[in-house]
């Protein structure tokens, strides 16, 4: 089956850049969204389609993806980027929507 | 605006059958594209997706459950409905619903752009 892995926690000073992987064989040929989850909320979106961001999030986050890693990058990291981020793919050999096993930012 | 809200029970007995509602506004699951889907995350895990409903009424389960699962929609009342049967406490979780975004026409490769609050179920005798 397909799985996404990212690692467990990523820990960031404030005005560092935070990068966050996600790793599968060949996912440079999916579409990979992420998702923002802070304590007690729903996940937000904050990019889509491998690297555009909805309206209302901050240019300082990105993203990018080839090979088999997909990657999301804070730059400027604030207190408020503290939060869980996971990866998203639709895996098109088992029609499932696969997610990430998640990251927890922290800033330090 | 595009707004979603789940509801249903806080509480269920094992072997139960838990039904949610996703009551949404701002879309209609009767216009060409558009998709709802369910998401479960138990407490301190990661998103599990569970099922999706199309506008064309096709329907998608995870494998894994696929034989507890069933979701329906009443376009009329703006709902989607998921039924998990044979409920287990390693089922206890925040269930949520998205929808789809409609840019695509194909709602496999798209986001999840907006989301419920979220229901917890806890499963327990």
């Amino acid at each position: 089956s397909y799985v996404l892995t990212q690692p467990p926690s990523v820990s960031v000073a404030p005005g560092q850049t935070a990068r966050i992987t996600c790793e599968e064989n060949n996912i440079g040929s999916k579409s990979v969204h992420w998702y923002q989850q802070k304590p007690g909320q729903a996940p937000v979106l904050v990019v889509y389609d491998d690297f555009d961001r909805p309206s209302g999030i901050p240019e300082r986050i990105s993203g990018s993806n080839s090979g088999n890693t997909a990657t999301l990058t804070i730059s400027r990291v604030e207190a408020g980027d503290e939060a869980d981020y996971y990866c998203q793919v639709w895996d098109s050999t088992s029609d499932h929507y696969v997610f990430g096993t998640g990251t927890k930012v922290t800033v330090l | 605006q595009v707004t979603l809200r789940e509801s249903g029970p806080a509480l269920v007995k094992p072997t139960q059958t838990l039904t949610l509602i996703c009551s949404f506004s701002g879309f209609s699951l009767n216009t060409r594209g558009m998709c709802v889907t369910w998401i479960r995350q138990p407490p301190g895990k990661a998103l599990q997706w569970l099922a999706r409903i199309d506008w064309d009424d096709d329907k998608y389960y995870t494998t894994s459950l696929k034989t507890r699962l069933s979701i329906a929609k009443d376009t009329s009342k703006n709902q989607v409905v998921l039924t998990m049967t044979n409920m287990d406490p390693v089922d206890t979780a925040t269930f949520y619903c998205a929808r789809n975004n409609p840019y695509s026409t194909n709602c496999d490769i798209s986001p999840f752009d907006y989301w419920g609050q979220g229901t917890l179920v806890t499963v327990s005798s």
